[in-house]
């Protein structure tokens, strides 16, 4: 059954960075993208960027170019997702998705997602 | 920067059908997707491509496109089917993916 388990809930103060863990299950990590997006509660999903775990590269939407960061460790089929400079707006469920490799990252369907992260920012 | 807009809330009786649409003017150039996401709980795909179906989605989820606007229909809608229904799409250049505001279903 393939899944995606990420990390657990994280409580950082305003200025803090925050690292995300996404682990694949069911599959390998390489064989497709990884891509993350945030919901603030009553609110939308937000997307925020994709990695191709094979290769490392990335891309990000304008909003977080400066401050998001994500990695992988194949090894234990892991990606990570990292923002800094963290302020009360990013508080917010995280999630990671998977997404198809062989489509171009920012236009491809993600399926399935992970049961998202909680974090939370505040003094 | 681009945006998709969905209707904020559609309602229905059980067994009527429920039609979410999703407007932006890069849909004629590409896809888009649709997601159920119910309380709590993470988002589900439930059309992709525009018109399919990932397996073990019911059929009476179906998608359809024309120019500007992708339609979600749901036919003989179900009380379980009360969740909120995102699209997502790109921009023209393909550069970043984009999701609408979400429409909330309600099943009377």
């Amino acid at each position: 059954q393939v899944q995606l388990v990420q990390s657990g809930a994280e409580l950082k103060r305003p200025g803090a960075s925050v690292k995300v863990s996404c682990k694949a299950s069911g599959y390998t990590l390489t064989d497709y993208n990884i891509n993350w997006v945030r919901q603030a509660t009553g609110q939308g999903l937000e997307w925020m960027g994709w990695m191709n775990p094979k290769s490392g590269d990335t891309g990000f939407a304008q909003k977080f170019q400066a401050r998001l960061t994500l990695t992988r460790d194949t090894s234990i089929g892991t990606a990570y997702m990292e923002l800094s400079s963290l302020r009360s707006e990013d508080t917010a469920v995280y999630f990671c998705a998977r997404a198809p490799r062989e489509i171009p990252p920012a236009i491809s369907w993600f399926d399935p997602w992970g049961q998202g992260t909680q974090v939370t920012v505040s003094s | 920067s681009y945006e998709l807009t969905q209707p904020p809330s559609v309602s229905v009786s059980p067994g009527q059908t429920a039609r979410i649409t999703c407007s932006g003017d890069a849909l004629p150039k590409q896809h888009a997707y649709w997601y159920q996401q119910k309380p709590g709980q993470a988002p589900v795909l439930v059309i992709y491509k525009d018109i399919y179906s990932p397996s073990g989605i019911p059929e009476r989820f179906s998608g359809s496109s024309s120019g500007t606007t992708v339609t979600l229909t749901i036919s003989g809608v179900q009380a379980e089917d009360e969740a909120d229904y995102y699209c997502q799409s790109s921009d023209s250049s393909g550069t970043y993916a984009v999701f609408g505001g979400g429409t909330q279903l309600t099943v009377l």
